[in-house]
Formats: structure tokens, sequence, C-alpha cells
């Protein structure tokens, strides 16, 4: 079945250093695959998303290209701030469908 | 504001109640789900329903149920609820493509 696998956290970094939190999927057909940002106490929101092969998702200075090749969509950030610390997740929703599956979330603490 | 609504917030539960979690979206969306989050496990899919009167089952369906009457509304029943069933619930709905919405949550404690 589909799945999708992020790396494992707590990543730390200091502020204004670069971020990569990596995600690689499983998938039949060509999935749209998304990252959300979820921050505490609160609901995931939507970060970006891109629903084909080299389509690169862009928002709020992240970024992540779908590379269908190595099947991969990884985050990245060219200068982390404060504010960024939350829990990323990875997603990705099949061909035509809705349901979406998740990975199990990357929890980043940026330090001032 | 428009958005997805879920109530109640925070719910305590004995072992063997029932109760119904509510979840209402004002975005014609077609598609509406349930999930719970449990430390460590990410978000798992319970039911899931791509329009009104059609519901499935996602990942993690048993002891839950649904139903949608309408596009707005997707409420999700514990009909008995255990303490494995302490977690966190969102709801979310959506269109093909372009992602989710989702609600802030109801933190469930059975005890």
């Amino acid at each position: 079945g589909d799945s999708v696998t992020q790396m494992e956290g707590p990543v730390t970094l200091s502020e204004e250093a670069c971020l990569t939190i990596n995600c690689t999927y499983t998938a039949t057909g060509y999935p749209s695959l998304f990252w959300y940002v979820q921050y505490p106490g609160e609901g995931l929101q939507l970060l970006l998303k891109a629903t084909k092969a080299d389509d690169k998702g862009s928002n709020k200075g992240f970024e992540a290209t779908y590379r269908k090749e190595t099947t991969s969509f990884h985050l990245e950030k060219g200068s982390v701030q404060v504010s960024d610390s939350a829990v990323y997740f990875c997603a990705l929703t099949n061909t035509g469908g809705f349901k979406t599956i998740f990975g199990a979330g990357t929890r980043l603490f940026v330090k001032a | 504001n428009a958005g997805v609504t879920q109530t109640p917030k925070f719910q305590v539960l004995k072992t063997g109640q029932s109760m119904t979690l509510q979840c209402a979206q004002d975005m014609n969306h077609e598609y509406m789900s349930w999930y719970r989050q449990d430390p460590g496990m990410g978000l798992r899919l319970i039911h899931y329903s791509v329009g009104a009167g059609i519901t499935d089952q996602g990942e993690v369906p048993n002891g839950y149920n649904v139903s949608r009457s309408t596009t707005e509304d997707f409420p999700l029943r514990l009909l008995s609820a255990a303490p494995s069933q302490t977690s966190v619930y969102f709801c979310a709905s959506g269109t093909t493509g372009y992602g989710y919405t989702f609600g802030s949550g109801t933190r469930l404690t059975v005890v």
C-alpha cells in the first residue's frame, strides 16, 4: 500500500541555519504530495504542495520539489526562524483520489 | 470565518460510554475525513467520505461510526469508549489535489 517515510526528529537548529527534512514515498500511479505544519495546540495547516513530477511547491520561504525518480519530496528552507518551530508532516494523496496518507511527522526546534 | 469547526475541544469519558464528535465545514468541500493523532504515530485515518451519503473505512475504523447526511457535517461516533481511544481527533475537508483544511482538534481522554 501507499506509505510516506520522514526523517525522525527532533531536529534542533540555530536561528538562520539551513533546514532539510527528508521525505520519501511509496505509491502507485501519480500521487499529489504535500507538506503540512502543526504548531503547538493547533490543527495541521497546509504549507505547500506539488501535483506532478518536477513541480516545486513553495510558501513562507519553504520549498519542496517532487522527484519521481527518487520518490522524494524533501522540505527545505534557507534560513529558519524561531517561529518555524513546529511539527512538519509529509503527505500524499493518490491519483484522482482523496485519501491522504501522512508520515509520522518531524519536530523542529529552532533556538535563538 | 470559513473553515472546519470541531466540537468539543476537550472531553473526558468513562470506559463504555458513547459520544459523538462533531465536525462542520462551510467551504462546500466534497471530501471529509477523521484522523486520530497519537504520539510518534503521525495521523491515522479512521473514516472518510467523498460526498453526502458516501462513507468508507480508513486504517483504524474499529470502534467508530460515521455518517454524512449533508455536505457540511461529518460526525464521528464512539460506540463504547475504551482507554485505547484516548487521542487527539482531527476532522479535515478538502477537494482533489488542493490539500486539506483541518479543524483545531478534539482532545479525548477515556478513563
